[in-house]
């Protein structure tokens, strides 16, 4: 079955400091990755999404993402937090014969502190 | 871009009333939306997926005659929660698929529901 998992409920970095949120996905084929923000209240935001390709993938708000097929991860990761980040964060795994269904992994997140 | 809105941001209701919930797509048609239930510091999870002009598919464990799921049109899916119950407050959150189901497929989604029942 599939299932994303990420083991990081809340993370706190420091402004300035970089980010890398873990994202380990089960699936039995190659599947789409997506990396999605959810400010408190609202909906979600598409930061980037990963279908085929280059493994590293680059998204808004300068954040990127690398595709591991070997370690069925797929990290978010951005070089300076800033503190309009702090949010929550989540990864998801679509089919590729099933466009725009997804599964969320548990969401983690982030507080940035000055 | 593309714009899914969702109507109303927030209801409070009666034990025992119904509530419809709207999803639009406002700027794109879209034959597939979905419907996805997020508790409090927790994860979303699907309900069910809603195809234009067809019965809605519903996720194992969800009541399909408590969700009512309508998709009449290929820019409103519409999502009733029938004879409501205070263990039905959520945050409810569509989403519409934009795409042809390959590497151009993208979902874009409401900014979500705050329903509770009193």
């Amino acid at each position: 079955a599939q299932s994303v998992t990420q083991p990081d409920i809340h993370i706190t970095v420091s402004e300035g400091a970089s980010l890398e949120l873990r994202c380990n996905y089960s699936y039995g084929a190659t599947p789409y990755l997506f990396w999605y923000v959810q400010s408190p209240g609202q909906g979600l935001q598409l930061l980037l999404k990963y279908f085929s390709g280059d493994t590293l993938v680059q998204g808004i708000k300068g954040f990127e993402a690398e595709f591991k097929r070997s370690q069925s991860s797929f990290n978010l990761r951005k070089p300076s937090v800033h503190w309009s980040d702090a949010a929550e964060y989540f990864c998801a795994v679509g089919a590729r014969n099933q466009g725009g269904k997804l599964i969320f992994g548990q969401g983690t997140e982030l507080s940035v502190k000055p | 871009g593309a714009v899914v809105s969702q109507h109303p941001s927030w209801v409070i209701c009666k034990s025992g009333t119904s509530v419809k919930i709207e999803c639009r797509s406002l700027d794109f048609q879209a034959t597939t939306m979905f419907w996805y239930r997020q508790f409090p510091k927790q994860s979303l999870m699907l309900m069910a997926t809603s195809n234009e002009g067809s019965k809605a598919t519903y996720e194992q464990g969800v009541e399909k005659d408590k969700f009512l799921i309508n998709h009449a049109s290929l820019t409103l899916s519409t999502l009733t929660v029938t004879s409501a119950h205070p263990e039905d407050s959520s945050f409810y959150i569509c989403s519409a698929t934009k795409g042809t189901g390959g590497i151009d497929t993208e979902a874009f989604f409401g900014q979500g529901t705050r329903l509770t029942v009193v």
